[in-house]
């Protein structure tokens, strides 16, 4: 069954610092692997998304991940963070078009002056 | 971008009794619908995949006699959760994928999600 991990509960940055969030997923093809963002009581917001091609997609808000088939991760980064993007983080994988998603555990990023 | 709407967004019931959200493709039309739960804290949940004009398929775990799923048409799931307890109490969101020329586009559109408290 697929599964999607995501290490860490709670990152703490500096505002302005570099970000790197982990997920892994478990899948014996290549899933379609996707990135969301959900502010407090607020619904889902897609960042960026992965089916195919380039490894390295760029997102929205600056935010960009990349696929390593060998490491089945799926990170998402971001060179200097603001203190709006303190939020929830998801990380979610689907086995194909039009299936539901799997989501990780989320990840907490608070953002530091 | 296609959009899904969610109504009620927010609804506060008493116990025992019923609550209905709907959740609707606005620029779309949508065969396939996905509910999920999330309870505070927490990552989400699939409840179950509605299917138009056919019956919806539940998760382990989840009462579909409990959790009533309908979509009649093709912009419109409703869930109803029937009989509520406060352990009910929720976030409950609602996603449709765009279906073009027999293929499913890649990217699912989620509602933004109806807050449901049971006292």
């Amino acid at each position: 069954a697929q599964s999607v991990t995501q290490p860490d509960i709670h990152i703490t940055v500096s505002e302005g610092a570099s970000l790197e969030l982990r997920c892994n997923y478990s899948y014996g093809a290549t899933p379609y692997l996707f990135w969301y963002v959900q502010s407090p009581g607020q619904g889902l917001q897609l960042l960026l998304k992965y089916f195919s091609g380039d490894t390295l997609v760029q997102g929205i808000k600056g935010f960009e991940a990349e696929f390593k088939r060998s490491q089945s991760s799926f990170n998402l980064r971001k060179p200097s963070v603001h203190w709006s993007d303190a939020a929830e983080y998801f990380c979610a994988v689907a086995n194909q078009a039009g299936t539901a998603l799997i989501f990780g555990k989320g990840t907490t990023l608070s953002v530091s002056s | 971008g296609a959009v899904v709407s969610q109504h009620p967004s927010w609804v506060i019931c008493k116990s025992g009794t019923s609550v209905k959200i709907e959740c609707r493709s606005l620029d779309f039309q949508a065969t396939t619908m996905f509910w999920y739960r999330q309870f505070p804290k927490q990552s989400l949940m699939l409840m179950a995949t509605s299917n138009e004009g056919s019956k919806a398929t539940y998760e382990q775990g989840v009462e579909k006699d409990k959790f009533l799923i309908n979509h009649a048409s093709l912009t419109l799931s409703t869930l109803t959760v029937t009989s509520a307890h406060p352990e009910d109490s929720s976030f409950y969101i609602c996603s449709a994928s765009i279906l073009a020329g027999g293929l499913f586009q890649e990217t699912q559109y989620f509602g933004p999600g109806t807050r449901l408290l049971v006292l």
